[in-house]
């Protein structure tokens, strides 16, 4: 069985500042690696994903996520954010039997 | 443009009645999922379908039903039994292990 742990249920950050949303997980399989966004009132968006090859993957949006299998985590990061990144990001792992398994959220809170 | 579909956005019931939650797909997955989303707990997996005419339940089956009759379709029944049935409702859809999922923009279900 795979579990997800994210490590912090709420994170606010003041605009501009960086902001890292962590998170581990446990497996006894190789798993592939996601996280999502949610904005309120709406479903999940594929934010960015790690499968295999470089350890650190970008979003278009300027978040990236850097595989460590060492430490069997998969951190999510934004050197400046803004307003609009304010929404609740969920950390998944999903393994080749094809189901995921989600984290349970860590709103992240931006402040003017 | 291809992607899901739910149906409605937003669903009152009165107690001791069934309601069906629609969610259809046209990005010919072959693989079908629900969720409830209550508040601070994450994500929780109802029931989901990974072929025509078969599914199976997941974590929190009780009280709720489905049917997968054809692709596209993947209609959720929250019956009389679910005992709180008040929540946000996401349907997902994905193809391969190592791509995400996509979801729907969700029903959000209220008891009165």
């Amino acid at each position: 069985a795979q579990s997800v742990t994210q490590l912090d249920s709420q994170v606010p950050v003041f605009e501009e500042a960086p902001v890292e949303l962590r998170c581990n997980y446990s497996s006894s399989v190789s798993v592939y690696l996601f996280w999502y966004v949610q904005y309120p009132n709406q479903g999940l968006q594929l934010l960015l994903k790690y499968l295999s090859g470089s350890t650190l993957v970008e979003s278009i949006n300027g978040f990236e996520a850097e595989f460590n299998k060492s430490q069997t985590s998969f951190h999510l990061r934004k050197p400046s954010v803004h307003i609009s990144d304010t929404a609740e990001y969920f950390c998944a792992v999903r393994t080749n039997a094809g189901k995921s398994t989600f984290g349970d959220g860590t709103t992240l809170t931006v402040k003017p | 443009d291809g992607g899901i579909t739910q149906s409605p956005k937003y669903l009152f019931r009165k107690e001791g009645q069934n309601v069906t939650l629609s969610c259809e797909q046209n990005l010919n997955h072959d693989a079908m999922y629900w969720y409830r989303q209550d508040p601070g707990q994450g994500l929780r997996l109802i029931y989901y379908s990974q072929i025509v005419n078969d599914f199976q339940k997941g974590d929190i089956a009780e009280g709720y039903s489905v049917s997968r009759e054809k692709k596209e379709s993947f209609p959720l029944t929250v019956t009389s039994a679910q005992k709180n049935p008040t929540a946000f409702y996401l349907c997902a859809s994905s193809t391969e292990p190592n791509y995400g999922y996509t979801f729907g923009s969700g029903t959000r279900l209220t008891v009165v």
